[in-house]
């Protein structure tokens, strides 16, 4: 069966400092992997995704996430945050062919201090 | 483009009581999923459609869970009797057809059930 974990729950930062937000999966067949962000009160809104190609994928908000087959990670980077970063950040992955049955971690709540 | 809309954005109802949300897809989106998204956790997905059929709903619990998409459009879901720990925040969320296209989330149901 298909898991994720992100191994923090909360991250704090001060802003225009950079940030790694961290994310392992397990899963026994090739995967699809997203990062979606989620601001209080709101749904989710896909930052980047991995279907294959390139292990470095670019997302919105100057985010970018690097997939890493032998560690089974997919770690979020920010070299310059914000204070609207701020919010909850979740990691999530599905079977290959399946962009919408999503399997999500716990989230990591990002807290950018001034 | 109007995004996915779903109603109410609050409910608080005592428990035993039944209560229903409502989610308006994207236009020309066949793929529809309802998760629900328990405090401090990531989303769970609990069915999935594709036009007006329920291809996935293995994490429904259908004893008190009941779902309908009526001509594909617009979908309900309902609960009844609810019980205190069916407060979560439901999540609506759709796709063009098929599950290989992203998934775009609405603003969900936050229910509270006292």
């Amino acid at each position: 069966a298909q898991s994720v974990t992100q191994l923090d729950s909360q991250v704090p930062v001060f802003e225009e400092a950079p940030v790694e937000l961290r994310c392992n999966y397990s899963s026994s067949v090739s995967v699809y992997l997203f990062w979606y962000v989620q601001y209080p009160n709101q749904g989710l809104q896909l930052l980047l995704k991995y279907l294959s190609g390139s292990t470095l994928v670019k997302g919105i908000n100057g985010f970018e996430a690097e997939f890493n087959k032998s560690q089974t990670s997919f770690h979020l980077r920010k070299p310059s945050v914000h204070i609207s970063d701020t919010a909850e950040y979740f990691c999530a992955v599905s079977e290959g062919g399946s962009q919408g049955n999503l399997i999500f971690g716990k989230g990591t709540k990002l807290s950018v201090k001034p | 483009e109007a995004g996915v809309v779903q109603s109410p954005r609050y409910k608080i109802i005592e428990k035993k009581q039944p209560v229903a949300f409502w989610c308006n897809p994207i236009s020309g989106h066949n793929t529809l999923y309802w998760y629900r998204q328990n405090l401090g956790q990531g989303p769970e997905l609990l069915i999935r459609y594709e036009n007006e059929e329920a291809v996935d709903d293995s994490q429904l619990p259908k004893d008190r869970f009941s779902a309908e998409r009526l001509k594909g459009v617009d979908s309900t879901l309902k609960i009844q009797p609810a019980e205190l720990g069916d407060s979560a925040v439901y999540l609506c969320a759709s796709s063009l057809e098929g599950s290989d296209t992203e998934a775009f989330f609405g603003q969900g149901t936050r229910l509270t059930v006292v």
